[in-house]
């Protein structure tokens, strides 16, 4: 099953910006509106952005996503410590008539 | 408040059958806003989504490719529930296993998860 691709890893001090990546294909991305999920470790992952940008009740406004071609973004400003977690992009495969997900993006609070 | 609540045994020997159950509850399996998804995660293969099951005027099935020859993804409207089963499993199919509902509009979106059910194939 194809996957997304996102960087393993970043980080940031509180109050900073951190930004993810997440690189796909014109089958994937560039055809279907992006999701992001949030994980904290042992629990289940919880819908962070939908339709690209937008987010759902009781997410913060400084959590924002993009998406411009066969990529998306997401972008978490004046960052706390409760944000470290592990984040997936996902959206429809129409070649694969199935649902992807990204590799993951450990984030943390230095 | 809508849950969902899975069930089934945490270990499976290889060449058997996984078998695992989502109830819902504050929601309705036969709801036409949403499909009902099987989704799975391991270290090794990330997030995986298997198949979903989806009521538009009759049940529709859909499946990922790689498990295409061994899932069944079944809807029970008397009991409000819906379950996987994978067939003749490996150690490679030993993953967390989510059930997950997805909602479906404008965009679309799984908004709710199950707690997950770790599940270990081994001898």
């Amino acid at each position: 099953q194809s996957m997304l691709t996102q960087p393993p890893s970043a980080s940031g001090t509180p109050g900073q910006r951190v930004t993810i990546s997440c690189s796909g294909s014109s089958s994937n991305i560039g055809s279907n509106t992006v999701n992001w999920y949030q994980q904290v470790p042992g629990t289940a992952p919880r819908l962070l952005i939908y339709g690209n940008d937008q987010r759902p009740s009781g997410v913060p406004d400084r959590v924002s996503g993009s998406k411009s071609g066969t990529s998306a973004s997401l972008a978490i400003s004046g960052l706390q410590a409760e944000d470290e977690a592990d984040f997936y992009c996902g959206t429809w495969d129409d070649s694969l008539n199935g649902y992807v997900f990204g590799t993951g993006t450990k984030v943390t609070v230095l | 408040q809508v849950q969902l609540h899975q069930s089934g045994p945490g270990l499976a020997k290889p060449s058997q059958t996984l078998s695992l159950t989502c109830v819902i509850s504050g929601d309705s399996v036969s709801n036409n806003r949403a499909t009902w998804n099987w989704i799975r995660q391991s270290p090794r293969r990330g997030l995986e989504w298997l198949g979903r099951t989806y009521y538009r005027m009759r049940w529709f099935t859909g499946y990922a490719v790689n498990v295409k020859s061994r899932i069944t993804i079944t809807p029970d409207t008397t009991k409000n529930q819906f379950s996987l089963q994978l067939n003749s499993v490996t150690p490679d199919d030993t993953a967390v296993y989510y059930c997950v509902r997805e909602d479906v509009g404008p965009t679309t979106y799984f908004d709710l998860w199950g707690q997950g059910t770790p599940v270990t194939v081994s001898s």
